[in-house]
């Protein structure tokens, strides 16, 4: 079992539609949860960023960590075909280096107009 | 500011070929990542690097090596490709790499290079 799972998609969704991308995840060590979103043929750039639970909210983008059932996810409101995209989540533990990340496979989301 | 780049774009090559990738970085990074994506597999750490002169294993080094002989560069050279390195490469850089409880130091990646192994 992979320590962080995430389906792959493809989620192809109306413009203007609610969008929930979620990852689940199997050690209770995490602590730092990332949102990177990678267009087609880019690399990725980091979107969001939450320090052990709760929400965090950026524009039309909220992101949330329930440590109790080990899940996050990132919700886009009034999404936009711009949206469209692959968006990986990583997260790691406290004194944990950056080459210590671990990712999800990414999901590619797709808002048609 | 470039950020990181990467050399080249596209590569085809045949089985038994070798080559060096570069990557570069004008943001003064001390960390250095090489990552290879493949469909349903996300970002797998090849060989990464704290500091000028330091490499270090990551997930999937096996067909790779690593050099950083300057502080800005780091490459990744295949001896002798292989099918199964056909793959989409990224090279990432940041700061010292821990993250805080207000902050985190993000990773910058660069445009990648898609190879291909016949």
């Amino acid at each position: 079992q992979k320590e962080v799972e995430q389906d792959p998609g493809p989620l192809s969704v109306p413009e203007g539609a609610i969008v929930s991308l979620n990852c689940t995840y199997s050690n209770s060590a995490f602590q730092y949860f990332m949102w990177y979103r990678q267009y087609s043929r880019k690399g990725p750039e980091l979107l969001m960023y939450t320090y052990s639970s709760g929400n965090k909210e950026d524009g039309r983008f909220t992101a949330q960590v329930d440590k109790s059932s080990k899940y996050i996810s990132l919700f886009i409101r009034d999404s936009q075909p711009s949206d469209s995209a692959t968006y990986l989540c990583a997260m790691s533990r406290p004194g944990d280096s950056n080459y210590q990340l671990i990712w999800g496979a990414g999901t590619k989301l797709i808002i048609k107009p | 500011n470039a950020g990181v780049t990467q050399t080249p774009k596209f590569r085809v090559l045949k089985t038994g070929q070798s080559m060096t990738l570069l990557c570069a970085q004008d943001m003064n990074h001390e960390y250095m990542y090489w990552y290879r994506q493949d469909p349903g597999m996300g970002l797998r750490l090849i060989h990464y690097s704290v500091g000028e002169g330091t490499t270090a294993k990551g997930e999937v080094p096996d067909g790779y090596n690593v050099s950083r002989l300057k502080k800005q560069n780091f490459l990744l050279g295949l001896e002798s490709a292989a099918p199964s390195q056909t793959s989409v490469y990224f090279c990432a850089s940041s700061t010292t790499g821990l993250a805080g409880i207000l902050s985190y130091n993000e990773q910058f990646f660069g445009p990648g290079t898609r190879l291909t192994v016949l």
